[in-house]
């Protein structure tokens, strides 16, 4: 098993839609979470993390963690053609160890 | 401006040969690492270093070398020992600071072909 399981997708949604991301973990040491996002044949770029449990929100999107059930979320509002992308989870025990990710989910939102 | 480059960004090889990825950060970053991202895999970690002359071995570091001979500076030779190098590899680097998380910030990557 995976430490960090994540739908490859890909997930294609029509512009405006709210879109959902998730992944789960199985380690129970992950204490920070991270979403990155990266463009084709790019590297990747941090949009959130989350350190625990809780919500964080930033501008049309929110990370939601739920250590309960091992449990990560990215929420999209309004979704934009500008946000297809591949979004990958990240978690880590310590912030600045070393990150074990999803797989990634391939984004497409259609005009 | 403050980043990341690799280079090349594209980079063929034949079988049997040994090929160098350059890596190198001007942010004043500890650490830094290598990552190999493959279609369905999402990104595995290779090695990383926290410190100049001081490097861990990740999850797939069979076949790949490093080096650390300066705080700006983390190549990654992939060797003939590497059976399927064909990959997309990724450099990152990260400050050290014990208060806070510390983002890793990739670089634009570099594209191995095999031949």
């Amino acid at each position: 098993q995976k430490e960090v399981e994540q739908d490859p997708g890909p997930l294609s949604v029509p512009e405006g839609a709210i879109v959902s991301l998730n992944c789960t973990y199985s380690n129970s040491a992950f204490q920070y979470f991270m979403w990155y996002r990266q463009y084709s044949r790019k590297g990747p770029e941090l949009l959130m993390y989350t350190y625990s449990s809780g919500n964080k929100e930033d501008g049309r999107f929110t990370a939601q963690v739920d250590k309960s059930s091992k449990y990560i979320s990215l929420f999209i509002r309004d979704s934009q053609p500008s946000d297809s992308a591949t979004y990958l989870c990240a978690s880590s025990n310590f912030g600045n160890e070393k990150l074990t990710f999803g797989t990634g989910t391939r984004l497409t939102i259609i005009p | 401006d403050g980043g990341i480059t690799q280079s090349p960004k594209y980079l063929f090889r034949k079988e049997g040969q040994n090929v160098t990825l350059s890596c190198e950060q001007n942010l004043n970053h500890d650490a830094m690492y290598w990552y190999r991202q493959d279609p369905g895999q999402g990104l595995r970690l290779i090695y990383y270093s926290q410190i100049v002359n001081d490097f861990q071995k990740g999850d797939i570091a069979e076949g790949y070398s490093v080096s650390r001979e300066k705080k700006e500076s983390f190549p990654l030779t992939v060797t003939s020992a590497q059976k399927n190098p064909t990959a997309f590899y990724l450099c990152a680097s990260s400050s050290t600071r014990l208060s806070s998380y510390n983002e890793q910030f990739f670089g634009p990557g570099t594209r191995l072909t095999v031949l």
